[in-house]
């Protein structure tokens, strides 16, 4: 079976703190992931992708990978209240850029003024 | 900035009736996919597309639902027959070939069965 796992939440931080967000995922092959972010009611929209082990920065945006324990987090620095959303995991299941995409159940982040 | 487009944004249909969600993918985007997401529930995978073909689809895409590009722009998923459980919110996505795989997520279609 394979599964992307996310604590569901939900997470609520103050405006200013750290989120962290995490995820697992279930296949050893898999070389893709992705972090979104969903409003209620719209579509998902991507924040970040990361394919090799370690950190990448986007503004205050932090992905990190660890692939042999499978596991993708999200890190967002000086959180905002618009940052209050689904964030959801996603992971490209399978070796190379192969086309079956996994989603995680999504964790609701809250940030507090 | 291009961006995917889907249409109708919301359907209502009765229970046995077909279906056919419209989708405009990203012009230079080779690859187009197809993902449903039940209200408060995770997206799911249904069907990838490419070069004319369906290249990977999960275990809910079964023989009630197709895919086509019928012209050079648009890409389009039918239910045969909807049953109350294909009631979701359907999100297109396309990406380019390439080193990338990044998609990008149309608004969604909101479909309601009967």
């Amino acid at each position: 079976q394979k599964e992307v796992e996310q604590n569901s939440g939900p997470l609520s931080v103050p405006e200013g703190a750290i989120a962290s967000l995490n995820c697992t995922y279930s296949d050893r092959v898999s070389q893709s992931f992705f972090w979104y972010r969903q409003y209620s009611g719209k579509s998902p929209e991507l924040i970040m992708s990361i394919y090799s082990n370690g950190d990448k920065e986007d503004g205050r945006f932090t992905a990190q990978l660890n692939k042999a324990s499978q596991y993708v987090s999200l890190l967002i620095r000086d959180s905002q209240p618009s940052d209050s959303a689904t964030y959801l995991c996603a992971v490209n299941i399978g070796s190379g850029f192969g086309n079956q995409f996994y989603f995680g159940t999504g964790t609701s982040l809250t940030v507090i003024p | 900035e291009p961006e995917v487009t889907q249409t109708p944004s919301h359907q209502v249909t009765q229970m046995g009736q077909e279906v056919i969600l419209r989708c405009v993918p990203i012009s230079n985007h080779l690859y187009f996919y197809w993902y449903r997401q039940i209200l408060g529930q995770k997206v799911e995978f249904l069907v990838s597309f490419y070069n004319n073909e369906i290249s990977e689809k999960s275990e809910i895409f079964d023989d009630q639902f197709s895919v086509e590009r019928p012209d050079g722009s648009n890409f389009t998923l039918k239910i045969r027959s909807t049953k109350l459980e294909d009631s979701a919110m359907y999100f297109c996505a396309s990406r380019t070939s390439g080193s990338t795989d990044t998609q990008y997520f149309g608004p969604g279609t909101r479909l309601t069965v009967l």
